[in-house]
């Protein structure tokens, strides 16, 4: 069946280092959503990408999704302790041609600590 | 603001016990989930509903079963607590349209004793 892997399954940054999140399907999506849960939280939408290539910000997090709608990473540029907590990306693909059912993939997330 | 909230923040039951889990959302979202949560698994979609009265098997249905009678009302229902049910259950809703973002509730942490 269609799978999302996600990788690293943990990273552990220095508070201003950068980091990386990477997410790969088995399918071609139909879009790639980003969620992040903060320690004790549930998760919560970030963003949505939908085009081939496409590149969107949101202040310090660059999100990308891949060529070939298959991959997606999230990179936080100068990390804050803010940005503790497990990042999911979720891949979504049509389960028939032109419909509307299909199945939101959940990645198993990366968790990030930042050591002040 | 969506709003999702789930009856119980923290929630105890003995083996054999039939527990709900409730969850209502007040954005007229036609979707409606239920995730379990276990570390090192991730997100895991146990069922779903694309309308009232309406559900379809996610990925481990085994031992559970839902209920949608209202728009705004999903329930999950553990006919049989075991011990291997012990997790956090995360509620979520949409609009409807394919690959729309979730809103999740704060979730319930069962514990099955």
């Amino acid at each position: 069946g269609q799978q999302v892997m996600q990788i690293p399954q943990y990273q552990h940054v220095q508070e201003g280092e950068d980091f990386t999140t990477y997410c790969n399907s088995s399918t071609t999506l139909s879009n790639i959503q980003w969620y992040k849960q903060r320690p004790g939280g549930h998760p919560v939408f970030l963003i949505q990408l939908v085009k081939s290539g496409e590149v969107k910000k949101q202040k310090r997090l660059t999100f990308q999704f891949g060529e070939a709608k298959k991959n997606s990473s999230l990179h936080i540029t100068a990390t804050q302790t803010t940005d503790v907590g497990t990042y999911f990306c979720a891949g979504w693909a049509r389960m028939n041609y032109g419909g509307s059912q299909g199945n939101l993939i959940f990645g198993k997330g990366t968790k990030l600590s930042v050591k002040p | 603001d969506v709003k999702v909230t789930q009856s119980s923040r923290y929630l105890v039951k003995r083996t054999g016990e039939k527990v709900f889990l409730e969850c209502v959302q007040d954005m007229d979202h036609e979707n409606m989930f239920w995730y379990r949560q276990d570390p090192g698994l991730g997100l895991r979609l146990i069922y779903f509903s694309y309308d009232v009265k309406m559900k379809e098997k996610g990925d481990i249905p085994e031992g559970y079963s839902v209920s949608r009678e209202k728009k705004e009302r999903f329930s999950l229902i553990l006919e049989s607590a075991s011990t291997n049910q012990t997790s956090m259950y995360l509620c979520a809703s949409s609009w409807s349209g394919g690959g729309r973002e979730q809103y999740f509730g704060p979730g319930t942490r069962l514990t099955v004793t």
